[in-house]
């Protein structure tokens, strides 16, 4: 199975600020067909089920707002916040669809500072 | 609008059957992709699987395999979770979960659209 480890488990921004979260895969999931990276963000907040925000490692899903910008490649991915709202507080995860077993890391959790 | 509408709440003692559902609208439910994720209490998200209503076609993660059974009846747009005896440790928060189209040969793909999820208690 391809792991999956985000860092730091926990964060706490300053409103206004930027916030970056990062993950790490075990292997590229760089899918040579489309030579997109097969990974996505979500952000879940307490008692919601998950929100799509980024896929294909920096597409943002319609509607999310361009505060949220993905980036990496290969087996070293971004998530940025470049300016932290007060509703951005959330736990983020990152997911590689790249090949199944599908794997999630473990999730960042954001706080405002 | 894309829509997963996922049944109640269920309690349940150890060694119980339960077949919790995942109603959809708004989309062609066989030509997408559908999901179910687990996450238990305080934890993260975990993949159990994806099933391809159109032909049935079902994938499982190892860790989930012969454990649940994932199904789904296109005639009335729904997807299934199915256990045949719970246990304490499968108390948890199952989401289902609509994959997105992915590129031609492959079958992995990000989840747009979420149920509400379904809270499943096992206790004696």
């Amino acid at each position: 199975d391809i792991v999956m480890t985000q860092s730091p488990e926990s964060l706490a921004v300053s409103l206004g600020e930027r916030a970056t979260i990062n993950c790490k895969s075990s292997q590229s999931v760089l899918y040579s067909s489309n030579n997109e990276n097969h990974l996505a963000w979500y952000q879940q907040k307490p008692g919601q089920p998950p929100k799509l925000l980024i896929y294909w490692a920096s597409t943002r899903e319609y509607g999310v707002p361009d505060r949220f910008s993905g980036s990496g490649s290969g087996t070293d991915f971004t998530l940025t916040i470049s300016s932290l709202q007060a509703e951005d507080v959330a736990v983020y995860y990152c997911q590689q669809c790249y090949t199944t077993p599908i794997t999630f890391g473990q999730g960042t959790r954001l706080e405002i500072k | 609008e894309v829509q997963l509408v996922q049944s109640g709440a269920e309690v349940k003692k150890p060694g119980e059957s339960l077949k919790i559902s995942c109603k959809t609208s708004g989309y062609s439910f066989t030509s997408y992709w559908i999901g179910w994720v687990r996450q238990m209490p305080g934890k993260g998200l975990e993949w159990m699987g994806i099933i391809y209503p159109g032909d049935s076609d079902t994938r499982y993660s190892p860790s989930f395999q012969g454990q649940v059974t994932i199904s789904a009846d296109k005639s009335i747009n729904t997807a299934y979770l199915q256990w045949s005896s719970l246990k304490a440790s499968d108390t948890a928060m199952y989401y289902c979960a609509r994959q997105s189209v992915v590129p031609a040969g492959k079958i992995e793909g990000e989840f747009d659209y979420w149920g509400q999820g379904t809270l499943v208690t096992v206790s004696s």
